[in-house]
């Protein structure tokens, strides 16, 4: 597997438990963020997103929460699975940009 | 398939030798891009482009090149490759370029070691 998880910061949670995953971003004129997973050997997956207008979205098992306010921004997954084991990224868009500024990322372990 | 396609996946090579690392979508999107990610640094852009012929500087420029000379094409070019640009490489394409944000699709990495 790849390297780039080895200085992360881990969430260890039972198999069947919920996990929140949080993201402090950076740019208070950020306008769209997005969910990603990567699992070891592959590329970031979309999970799921939400624009600024809004502060909660639910998706499959996922839902997201953005509080503006102290730019604050989570990932719940209801019932975790071994599947879901992977590194979590969020990423902001800067309004105005056409780009992603990516956080460093949260390894999750599910443990069965 | 709609997919990102990276070659090579792995790749080893001298410091100064020149390289390029390919990229290429199948989903006819406008928007392409390529990261670097680095332990515990996350993805940084390296360079990205807007459209056919339209490139641009990402925040992690410097070593590196790239060229859209077609729309599904999206080559990353490193013309002396130094060893701290060893580093895992992503391309990634999205659809849309608009202010109202994409979700991007990501290729499978490259695997660079510069000796």
């Amino acid at each position: 597997g790849e390297s780039v998880g080895l200085h992360l910061p881990t969430l260890s949670v039972q198999e069947g438990d919920n996990s929140i995953i949080n993201c402090a971003y950076s740019n208070s004129a950020s306008d769209y963020f997005i969910w990603y997973k990567q699992e070891s050997g592959k590329g970031p997956q979309f999970i799921i997103d939400i624009r600024s207008n809004m502060d909660k979205r639910q998706g499959q098992r996922v839902t997201v929460l953005l509080n503006k306010t102290v730019k604050h921004l989570s990932l719940q997954i209801a019932a975790t699975q071994p599947g879901d084991s992977a590194v979590y990224f969020c990423a902001e868009k800067p309004g105005g940009y056409n780009k992603l500024i990516f956080g460093a990322g949260t390894r999750l372990a599910v443990h069965p | 398939e709609a997919q990102v396609t990276q070659n090579p996946r792995y790749l080893i090579t001298v410091t100064g030798k020149k390289l390029t690392v390919t990229c290429s979508q199948n989903m006819n999107h406008e928007y392409m891009s390529w990261y670097r990610q680095d332990p515990g640094l996350g993805l940084r852009q390296i360079y990205y482009s807007m459209n056919v012929e339209v490139t641009d500087k990402g925040d992690v420029p410097e070593g590196y090149k790239v060229s859209r000379k077609e729309k599904r094409n999206f080559p990353l070019i490193l013309e002396s490759p130094s060893p701290n640009q060893t580093s895992l490489y992503f391309c990634a394409s999205s659809l849309t370029r608009t202010a109202a944000g994409t979700e991007a699709f990501f290729g499978q990495g490259t695997r660079l070691t510069v000796v």
